[in-house]
């Protein structure tokens, strides 16, 4: 049974035009977090929340958001893409802790963005 | 500066031959936790291990094992008798305190060959 959800596994958008990448889980995790995957390369962490606490990575572009609107589901809007967007979206979810950075992440199955 | 290092970018063995993927973290914490995931080519990232830096016990689940030292910041990770369906990426992780990142080696491709 899916416990971390992804949709769609494959997205295509135009250069400028926004799009929104869905994460929905089955675990009732506090903390959900957003990794960006390029080809070759490990995921980078985007953004976490812990509960309805946003937490920004210092080096992440503005043009990446996040809403997570209750305990089950988590998006990202980007909210102008770029060609150097196009890569593997990870969403992966953990027990809360203090910090949420010390439990086992689980992730979803990741959604492939192309830009064009 | 935390940062975990897998020297090995790719390696290529044939089926049943055992094959270990190096590990090594770097961080002033005492406490941490260590941690390996699998990669298929399918995208989702699975979990394999976790390890407390208290625990040095090595581990072995089926044909997985892990070697952790703390006197050489090492977790490496063995495969024995390896199978096509172990081809993968596999990636170490360290994760840290409150307040710190879940930070990712850089992972190490494995073909295992028929």
């Amino acid at each position: 049974d899916a416990m971390v959800i992804q949709n769609p596994r494959y997205q295509v958008t135009q250069f400028g035009k926004p799009v929104t990448l869905s994460c929905s889980q089955t675990l009732n995790h506090n903390v959900m977090y957003w990794y960006q995957q390029k080809s070759s390369q490990a995921p980078k962490l985007l953004f976490h929340y812990y509960d309805k606490d946003f937490n920004n990575e210092a080096d992440t572009p503005d043009n990446f958001q996040s809403r997570r609107p209750n305990t089950s589901f988590c998006f990202l809007d980007i909210r102008s893409p770029g060609l150097g967007d196009a890569a593997m979206y990870l969403c992966a979810t953990s027990a809360g802790s203090a910090s949420g950075m010390r439990e086992t992440q689980y992730f979803g199955p990741g959604t492939r963005l192309l830009v064009l | 500066a935390q940062k975990v290092t897998q020297a090995q970018t790719e390696i290529s063995v044939v089926e049943k031959e055992d094959v270990t993927l190096d590990c090594v973290y770097e961080t002033r914490d005492t406490t941490y936790y260590l941690f390996w995931y699998k990669q298929p080519p399918s995208g989702e990232l699975v979990f394999l291990i976790r390890r407390n830096s208290f625990d040095e016990q090595n581990e072995i689940s089926g044909r997985y094992s892990w070697n952790f030292q703390k006197s050489t910041s090492s977790f490496n990770f063995t495969i024995t008798a390896s199978q096509v369906v172990d081809s993968a990426v596999y990636f170490c992780a360290l994760s840290l305190p409150e307040g710190q990142n879940f930070v990712f080696g850089p992972g190490t491709r494995l073909s295992v060959l028929p």
